[in-house]
């Protein structure tokens, strides 16, 4: 059973501080790594993709992957109240064939308080 | 661009009733879909994949005669959720892949609230 782990938090920030939301991952050769934005009620919302080591930046937001340590995180600068929301880390497998899914975690639930 | 819309957003039924619904890419093609159900304060869980042309393939625990899917074209995938009940009340999302502007990434849909009494 692949596991995607986020602490559920909530996280709370000051407005204009950086969030830093961190997930981790147990197959080891996952390949494909998305950080999405779910606000309440609401579906969830594509921030970042990443597939290689390093960062990724992207307005904001910056991903980070380090497969060494199965680790991919989602800082967030400048923060703003309208960031508030929950954070879900979804990491993508191969499930047979064309077929392709992704696992989600439980999510981070973000407060920037103004 | 990559814009999926569902159908409807909200619906509420009596139990033992069937209810439908649409997911639909509205500006690129999605040759896989997928369904998921998103339970209060719970992540999203998985219900099965769509495959533009055959069957779909149903996550463990799903059963496959109360969730009907069909995904007759590129553009479409309808979930039947067949004999409802209130325990299949839910938040149900679909969503798909956009394969030319992305090599995995999957964009959703605004998702239907079901309720049933």
């Amino acid at each position: 059973q692949k596991e995607v782990e986020q602490n559920s938090g909530p996280l709370s920030v000051p407005e204009g501080a950086i969030a830093s939301l961190n997930c981790t991952y147990s197959d080891r050769g996952s390949q494909s790594f998305f950080w999405y934005r779910q606000y309440s009620g609401k579906s969830p919302e594509l921030i970042m993709s990443i597939y290689s080591n390093g960062d990724k930046e992207d307005g904001r937001f910056t991903a980070q992957l380090n497969k060494a340590s199965q680790y991919v995180s989602l800082l967030i600068r400048d923060s703003q109240p309208s960031d508030s929301a929950t954070y879900l880390c979804a990491v993508g497998e191969n499930s047979g064939g064309s077929n392709y899914k992704l696992t989600f975690g439980k999510g981070t639930l973000l407060t920037v308080n103004p | 661009g990559a814009v999926v819309s569902q159908h409807p957003s909200w619906v509420i039924c009596k139990s033992g009733t069937s209810v439908k619904i649409e997911c639909r890419s509205l500006d690129f093609q999605a040759t896989t879909m997928f369904w998921y159900r998103q339970f209060p304060k719970q992540s999203l869980m998985l219900m099965a994949t769509s495959n533009e042309g055959s069957k779909a393939t149903y996550e463990q625990g799903v059963e496959k005669d109360k969730f009907l899917i069909n995904h007759a074209s590129l553009t479409l995938s309808t979930l039947t959720v067949t004999s409802a009940h209130p325990e299949d009340s839910s938040f149900y999302i679909c969503s798909a892949r956009d394969l030319a502007g992305g090599v995995n990434e999957q964009f959703f849909g605004p998702g239907t609230r079901l309720t049933v009494l």
